[in-house]
C-alpha cells in the first residue's frame, strides 16, 4: 500500500511569488492536513480537508490556501511568498480525521 | 487552548540501553489521543506509537512503551534495547476527539535523541 506522496520535494521561489504543493493521501483515506514546520516555530497546524471541505483552519493569513479534490488528493497554495515562508511543509493523512495521521516525506519550499 | 511540551530538548544513549522521553501537556478535554511521532534526519514523521485516552493500558509496540498518567498529564517514550536507528527527533502529540474530528495535532518541540555505538 503507497504511503502519502508529496510532490515537490524541494522548492526554491523568489519573494512575491505564489507557489502550489501537492499531497497524495493513502488509498482510502479521506482526510488530509497540512503542517509546516521551521526552526523557530516548530510543527504549526495550517489547516485540515475531509470530502473536499475545509474543516479546520490554523493561524495563518489567507496568503495560505488549500483545496482537496474529489479523489482526496489535496494542494496548498501560498501566494506572494515572503522570507519567512521558507519551511518544510508536511502533509499527513488519516482514515476520517478521527485517527491516527501518517505523514509524507514533505516538500522542503526555500524562499529567496 | 491545549498545549504539549517536551522538556528535554537533547538526549544520548548508548546502544542496547533504555531511555525515556518526557512530555507533558495541558488540556481540559476528556477525549483525545496521544502520540509519539519520530523524524529521522530524511525528515519523514513516522508514527511510532498512540494512546486513546479512555485506555488505562499504557501502549506498548515491541521496542517502543508509553507511561500514560492522566491524571498528572504526563505521556513519557521507553525506548528499550536502543539500536542506531533510533537517532532521530522525537515529538510528542495531542489530538483532541470530537465528532467531525480534524486530525489537528498538537506538538511539543521535540526531543533530540542520538544513540551512541
Amino acid at each position: 500500500k503507497a504511503g502519502v506522496t508529496q510532490t515537490p520535494r524541494y522548492l526554491i521561489k523568489t519573494r512575491g511569488q505564489q507557489v502550489t504543493l501537492s499531497c497524495s493521501p493513502i488509498s482510502g483515506h479521506r482526510s488530509v492536513s497540512w503542517y509546516q514546520q521551521t526552526p523557530g516555530q516548530g510543527l504549526q497546524f495550517l489547516f485540515e480537508y475531509f470530502s473536499e471541505t475545509q474543516r479546520n483552519k490554523g493561524n495563518f493569513p489567507g496568503r495560505f490556501s488549500g483545496r482537496q479534490f474529489s479523489n482526496s488528493r489535496s494542494e496548498m497554495n501560498v501566494s506572494t511568498l515572503e522570507l519567512g515562508d521558507s519551511a518544510l511543509y508536511l502533509c499527513a493523512s488519516s482514515l476520517d480525521g478521527n485517527t491516527e495521521a501518517f505523514f509524507g516525506q514533505g516538500t522542503r519550499l526555500t524562499v529567496v | 487552548a491545549q498545549t504539549v511540551t517536551q522538556s528535554q530538548p537533547e538526549m544520548s544513549v548508548q546502544e542496547a540501553e533504555t531511555v525515556t522521553l518526557s512530555c507533558t501537556y495541558d488540556t481540559s478535554e476528556n477525549n483525545y489521543y496521544l502520540f509519539w511521532y519520530k523524524q529521522p534526519p530524511s525528515r519523514q514523521m513516522i508514527l511510532v506509537i498512540r494512546q486513546e485516552a479512555y485506555k488505562q493500558q499504557n501502549a506498548t509496540e515491541n521496542r517502543f512503551s508509553v507511561n500514560f498518567q492522566k491524571a498528572a498529564k504526563s505521556f513519557s517514550l521507553k525506548i528499550s534495547d536502543s539500536q542506531l536507528g533510533d537517532t532521530a527527533m522525537y515529538f510528542c502529540a495531542f489530538m483532541k476527539i470530537f465528532g467531525g474530528a480534524t486530525n489537528k495535532l498538537i506538538f511539543g518541540t521535540g526531543t533530540l535523541l542520538a544513540v551512541q555505538p
